[in-house]
């Protein structure tokens, strides 16, 4: 019962390289969000997708892109790493639309740019 | 601008105490309110969900919700050290995606 799974949980980049995280569910659901932590802070929203082919930006989208080809798979790209982008990343999914529908959390990816 | 504002505490209690935690959120139509529990280097878990006014128990756990105040809380009582964390509290407030807005959470220290 995998749910939620990030890849990697930790990576070191230089500035200005570029990285993918990757995040893949298998509950089949059609919401899928990044957000970002940063110490002390609550979650922010990065992108979301409603569906494969349909995604959209969230608070926080500069310096990121997302793509969602599969229901299963919603990969977030840093291209021009930079320090404000130090974070823990984490990945989450519902099963569908509306109020009631809690979020799935995956462990996180921790990246630390220098 | 929606909001949601927690104390970030730390808020200690002793063992067996009951620890109240506090969250207001700015949006009026918000919808629907969850309680997360994270502790130190993990992801979120969802431990209670309110929709209506009044209060939810589940547990240890009770969720007060106030609309007309724009204020909900979260009750453990029996608090024991296992319970010490950071509560994040996330308030969905409608339109056509779902999306929430998450507080900056409170941590919280249970001292055996």
């Amino acid at each position: 019962n995998a749910g939620v799974t990030q890849t990697p949980k930790f990576r070191i980049l230089k500035i200005g390289q570029s990285m993918t995280l990757q995040c893949a569910q298998d509950m089949n659901h059609n919401y899928m969000y990044w957000y970002r932590q940063d110490p002390g802070m609550g979650l922010k929203l990065i992108y979301y997708s409603v569906g494969a082919g349909i995604t959209d930006k969230g608070e926080v989208p500069n310096g990121y892109n997302v793509s969602r080809s599969t229901t299963e798979d919603f990969p977030l790209r840093l291209e021009l790493a930079a320090p404000s982008q130090t974070s823990v990343y984490f990945c989450a999914s519902t099963v569908g639309q509306g109020a009631y529908q809690p979020q799935h959390f995956g462990d996180g990816t921790r990246l630390s740019i220098l | 601008q929606k909001e949601v504002e927690q104390n970030s505490g730390p808020l200690s209690v002793p063992e067996g105490a009951i620890a109240s935690l506090n969250c207001t959120y700015s949006d009026r139509v918000s919808q629907s309110f969850f309680w997360y529990r994270q502790y130190s280097g993990k992801s979120p878990e969802l431990i209670m969900s309110i929709y209506s006014n009044g209060d939810k128990e589940d547990g240890r756990f009770t969720a007060q919700l106030n609309k007309a105040s724009q204020y909900v809380s979260l009750l453990i009582r029996d608090s024991q050290p296992s319970d010490s964390a950071t509560y994040l509290c996330a308030v969905f407030s409608g339109g056509s995606n779902y999306k929430l807005t998450f507080g900056k959470g409170t941590l919280l220290t249970v001292n055996p």
